[in-house]
């Protein structure tokens, strides 16, 4: 199994900050990586697909970049409703998931 | 786009079974994986397996090899996870959610989740 290790697992926030969100996989998944947001008592929402692509009716404050094992989830300015746990999930092989990154406010 | 949802809640003893599923509504069935990922409390997400409908093809994580079937009724859309022999840690939410068939492969939509407490 491809191995998805986030850093960090908590980040207190503020409204306004700018976030970023790494993920690093144990070997290369080329950019077969997506991002999900997730709140407590709901489903996993796709964010990002394909480690750059903004799924249709996120919001452009949010962005994807990398390649190979490095990969970055921002946030360019952080809203109230962006208080979630985030996670990475690697498409390359059977899907695994990132431990998650969960936002606080500060 | 295509609508998951998900049967009701679950309370099973350990070493039984569970079967749950998940009815796809609106758009194009067959152009869809369906993948089953699970949640414990508190924790990550955990990918178990998927089915292609149209194939009738399933394939599963090794962790889940012995112990999990995905299968899928063509004729209402629906895709059911039986899990057996069951554990206290198999106590989680389980998701359905669809992969698209061709190009990239992430999970979108989601099902809203059915909970399996396993408990004596």
């Amino acid at each position: 199994d491809i191995q998805m290790t986030q850093s960090p697992s908590f980040l207190s926030t503020s409204v306004g900050d700018r976030v970023t969100i790494t993920c690093r996989a144990s070997r290369s998944i080329i950019t077969s990586l997506n991002w999900y947001q997730q709140k407590p008592g709901q489903a996993p929402k796709l964010l990002i697909y394909t480690a750059s692509n903004l799924q249709s009716g996120v919001p452009s404050r949010f962005s994807g970049s990398g390649s190979g094992t490095e990969f970055t989830l921002t946030i360019s300015s952080l809203q109230p409703e962006d208080f979630a746990t985030y996670y990475c999930q690697q498409s390359y092989s059977d899907p695994t998931f990132g431990q998650g990154t969960r936002l606080d406010i500060k | 786009q295509v609508h998951l949802v998900q049967s009701g809640a679950a309370v099973r003893q350990p070493g039984s079974s569970v079967k749950v599923s998940c009815k796809a509504s609106g758009g194009t069935f067959t152009s869809y994986g369906i993948s089953w990922v699970r949640q414990a409390p508190g924790q990550g997400l955990e990918w178990m397996g998927r089915i292609i409908p149209r194939l009738d093809m399933a394939t599963y994580a090794q962790k889940f090899l012995d112990r999990v079937t995905i299968t899928v009724d063509k004729s209402t859309s629906t895709v059911f996870m039986d899990l057996r022999s069951l554990r206290f840690e198999d106590t989680a939410v389980y998701y359905c959610a669809a992969v698209p068939v061709a190009g990239s492969r992430f999970f979108d939509p989601w099902g809203q989740g059915t909970l399996v407490t396993v408990f004596s």
